[in-house]
Parts: C-alpha cells; structure tokens; sequence
C-alpha cells in the first residue's frame, strides 16, 4: 500500500529554527516533494529529493534517505508568513508511472512572536 | 497564461446536482492532475491526462465522477448526482515535458460545498 506519515501540527516560534519530517511508505519511488500551501491557496513548489541527502535553498532545507522512507523539511530563521500547511508528497515509480504525487495529510505550521 | 486558472472558485450545490468545474492549465503543459482535497487533508489523487489521453483515472472515487480533456488543454470535471461527501477543494495541477523535477504548477482550486 501507499503510507506518507507527518506529524498533523507544529508550533515554533519566530526567528527558530524547526524540522518537519515526513516517512513513506509506497510502491516504487522517483522522488520527493514539499509543498506550502496557504489556507485557502494553491500548493507552491519548495524542495525536490531524488537522492539521499541535503538539499538547501536560502531559509528551507530538504533532506532524503531513501533506505529508510524519510524525509525532512527544515525551515530556518522562521517569519510570521511561514505560519502555513507543508505537504510531502511521494512520486510513484515503475513502468506505469504517470508522475502522479501521493500526499501526507499535510503539517499545519504555526509561528508565533 | 501565467499560471493554472480554476473556475468557479466557490460553487455551493444542491445534492443531487451535477457540477462542472473546469481547469485551464499553463500553456503548452502536456500532463494534467486533477486531486480532491478534504478539509485538514492532504490532496488525493483523482485523475490524470496525457495532452487529450487520461492515462489513469484510478483515483476517481466513483462512476459519478467524469474528466475530460478533449483537446489537450483546458479540462473539466464533471461530477453527477452530487452527494455531501463530495464536499472538498478540487485542484488541478499542470506540468511540462521534462519539467518534472521541479513538481507541478498547482492551481487554487474550486472548492465545492453540498447542501
């Protein structure tokens, strides 16, 4: 079966630093995604892992080992407007693969002063 | 255009009533998604299209949902004899050839409330 499993809220506080992780369960693999995505607005794109490793870009971080289905979103020096839903989503694999992204149920993310 | 355009934004329905909801996706985007997603969720996979081809519609939840995509650009779900717990965000998501690593350009979706 398919099983993406993150933790459903979090909370930091501004200026901190806060790790999101996600693990995954799914028959065949080719790659990771993170999204945000405001209430009430479209998933934006953050980070993509195809290999193991870190992947870093300005504030946000993504890292993948593929060996044991887990992932994780770091956020750095976190504002107020990082206060969102982050979603991690696996592509599926093998012959028929459409692309098509299986979702976690999403993090709910609230920053405070 | 410059991005996904979904239409309506809101659409309040009867139940029992069919609804269309229609995607314009990003010009010459050859792969398009449709997900349903449920209040405090993830989104879900429905469907996918290939230029005018659905390639995959395992995820459509029932006989009641239909997608089409006649000429390979703007498509439209249709979902007959709507019932409460097709009350969701529908998204659509568009991607092009070789753009795969960077994911897909989501739209805001529709979100469609059965009453």
């Amino acid at each position: 079966g398919q099983n993406i499993d993150q933790p459903t809220e979090m909370t930091a506080t501004e200026g901190a630093i806060v790790q999101i992780n996600c693990t995954y369960q799914t028959s065949g693999f080719n790659g990771l995604f993170w999204y945000q995505q405001h209430a009430g607005e479209a998933p934006t794109f953050l980070s993509y892992n195809v290999l193991d490793g870190l992947e870093e870009k300005g504030r946000f971080s993504s890292f993948l080992s593929r060996s044991k289905g887990y992932s994780y979103l770091l956020l750095k020096e976190l504002q107020m407007k990082d206060s969102a839903s982050y979603l991690c989503a696996v592509r599926a694999g093998g012959s028929s693969n459409t692309g098509k992204l299986i979702f976690g149920q999403g993090t709910t993310l609230q920053v405070k002063p | 255009g410059a991005g996904v355009s979904q239409s309506p934004r809101y659409k309040v329905a009867k139940r029992g009533q069919d609804v269309a909801l229609r995607c314009d996706p990003i010009s010459g985007h050859v792969s398009l998604f449709w997900y349903q997603q449920a209040l405090g969720q993830g989104p879900e996979f429905l469907t996918y299209f290939q230029n005018e081809a659905q390639l995959d519609k395992s995820g459509l939840p029932s006989d009641r949902f239909f997608a089409e995509r006649p000429e390979g650009s703007v498509s439209t779900l249709k979902i007959q004899r709507t019932q409460q717990e097709d009350s969701a965000v529908y998204l659509c998501a568009s991607s092009a050839p070789g753009r795969g690593i960077y994911g897909y350009t989501f739209g805001s979706g529709t979100r469609l409330t059965v009453v």
